[in-house]
């Protein structure tokens, strides 16, 4: 089954990097997505990865991919405090078209 | 840019309750979805639709719960008679067309519900 885990809490300064992890246990083909929860706002989607793919870079989005632990990585450089919500990593097989698993989220918090 | 858009934004109703969710996709999509979050726990699966008909549903998604499109805009989750644990901020999500299509789905700010 498919079961997407992520820290609950990231606190960091603002012009510091942001490194948010999440662990995933489907091994067949998947997506791996982020995605951005502003308050009152919907699910924005950051980026996403297929799971051929080590790494992927957007801007000041770097995704990093782990197939052997299962572990998805998002790093956000010089954070500021615009950044700070709510981050989804979530999980789709393309045996489930459209059906995600989502983690819980990881509330960031940008300190000037 | 466009945008899957939800009304209502926040509707309180008692148990036993009707409820109708409206979601209007993005002018284009063809594959539409609907998802829940309960305070405090995951974001989760309810239903995914297409040519109007239930393309895939989950556990959650029993007799009590409903989808339909209308008219050409307009799509629907509706609720028989409410329950205390459908307490939820619900999301509609559409996508450019199934299989993978449905890599990317577009969210709506999504509705809250609060059954008393």
């Amino acid at each position: 089954g498919e079961d997407v885990e992520q820290s609950l809490f990231l606190s960091v300064r603002e012009g510091d990097s942001s490194v948010i992890n999440c662990t995933y246990t489907d091994s067949s083909s998947t997506y791996l997505y982020w995605y951005k929860q502003e308050p009152g706002a919907g699910l924005q989607l950051l980026t996403y990865i297929f799971s051929n793919m080590d790494m992927k870079q957007d801007q000041r989005l770097t995704v990093l991919l782990n197939k052997k632990d299962k572990h998805l990585s998002l790093r956000i450089a010089d954070t500021q405090t615009g950044d700070s919500a709510i981050y989804f990593c979530a999980e789709m097989t393309t045996d489930s078209w459209g059906k995600f698993q989502f983690g819980a989220g990881t509330q960031v918090v940008v300190t000037p | 840019e466009p945008e899957v858009t939800q009304t209502p934004s926040h509707q309180v109703t008692q148990m036993g309750q009707e409820v109708i969710l409206r979601c209007v996709p993005i002018s284009n999509h063809l594959y539409f979805y609907w998802y829940r979050q309960i305070l405090g726990q995951k974001v989760e699966f309810l239903v995914s639709f297409y040519n109007n008909e239930i393309s895939e549903k989950s556990e959650i998604f029993d007799d009590q719960f409903s989808v339909e499109r209308p008219d050409g805009s307009n799509f629907t989750l509706k609720i028989r008679s409410t329950k205390l644990e459908d307490s939820a901020m619900y999301f509609c999500a559409s996508s450019v067309t199934g299989g993978i299509g449905a890599n990317v789905l577009t969210f709506g700010a999504g509705s809250r519900l609060t059954v008393l």
